[in-house]
């Protein structure tokens, strides 16, 4: 079955440390997406990809980075210059050229703070 | 901007009485809606959608939503709640000029009790 999966499913930063969440797909979609949720606020946009090498800021990057060199993968760096990483993050993806299909999710990374 | 609104942080119903989960949205252009149900620990799971035509859209587990364009709202229904549909919802809003964001409420916990 196609779907989204994100690894690890649980992971521990140490101080001024790099972390990186893995988002692989198999739908052949061409859009992704990486979301922080924290309790109480509901999604907010990390950054998202439309192509492959392409992406773009969304409303909370600092602390962040990203690659896109292949259609499938789409990792996520939490680097030590986010101060306040402890959050469940959660990757997603869509058909960016139907605007009336939905995004589709994976199973979300949970990080915390060692 | 855009921007939805889930107006209820929390909404809470005896098992078998008919639900409602509120969302509005303010958009430039004609949206998209969607509303999806995350359980705890896992993604977020599509539930629903509204493109155009018939205000009254049904989804999946019996769940249904109706589209308001003069009060611009989207608000989910469910005629007889179950226990297992306890979980957090989320509004969300697709624009057509800028089709690869999507816009997320900040969620609504349902409670059913028994």
């Amino acid at each position: 079955d196609g779907g989204i999966t994100q690894s690890p499913k649980y992971l521990f930063r140490k101080e001024g440390q790099n972390v990186t969440l893995s988002c692989e797909q198999n739908l052949n979609h061409d859009a992704m997406y990486w979301y922080r949720q924290d309790p109480g606020q509901g999604l907010r946009l990390i950054y998202y990809s439309q192509i492959v090498n392409d992406f773009q800021k969304g409303d909370i990057a600092e602390g962040y980075s990203v690659s896109r060199e292949k259609k499938e993968s789409f990792p996520l760096t939490v680097t030590s210059a986010q101060k306040n990483p402890t959050a469940f993050y959660l990757c997603a993806s869509s058909i960016p050229e139907y605007s009336n299909q939905p995004q589709h999710f994976g199973d979300g990374t949970r990080l915390s703070i060692l | 901007a855009q921007s939805v609104a889930q107006p209820e942080d929390q909404v809470n119903v005896a098992e078998g009485n008919p639900l409602t989960v509120k969302c509005t949205y303010s958009v430039s252009g004609n949206p998209y809606l969607f509303w999806y149900v995350q359980y705890p620990n896992r993604g977020l799971q599509f539930l629903l959608k509204y493109i155009t035509g018939d205000n009254l859209v049904k989804g999946s587990y019996g769940f249904e939503a109706e589209f308001n364009k003069s009060q611009t709202s989207f608000h989910l229904k469910k005629p007889s709640a179950l226990v297992s549909d306890s979980a957090l919802y989320f509004c969300a809003v697709r624009v057509v000029y800028n089709f690869n964001k999507f816009y997320f409420g900040s969620g609504t916990k349902l409670n059913v009790k028994p």
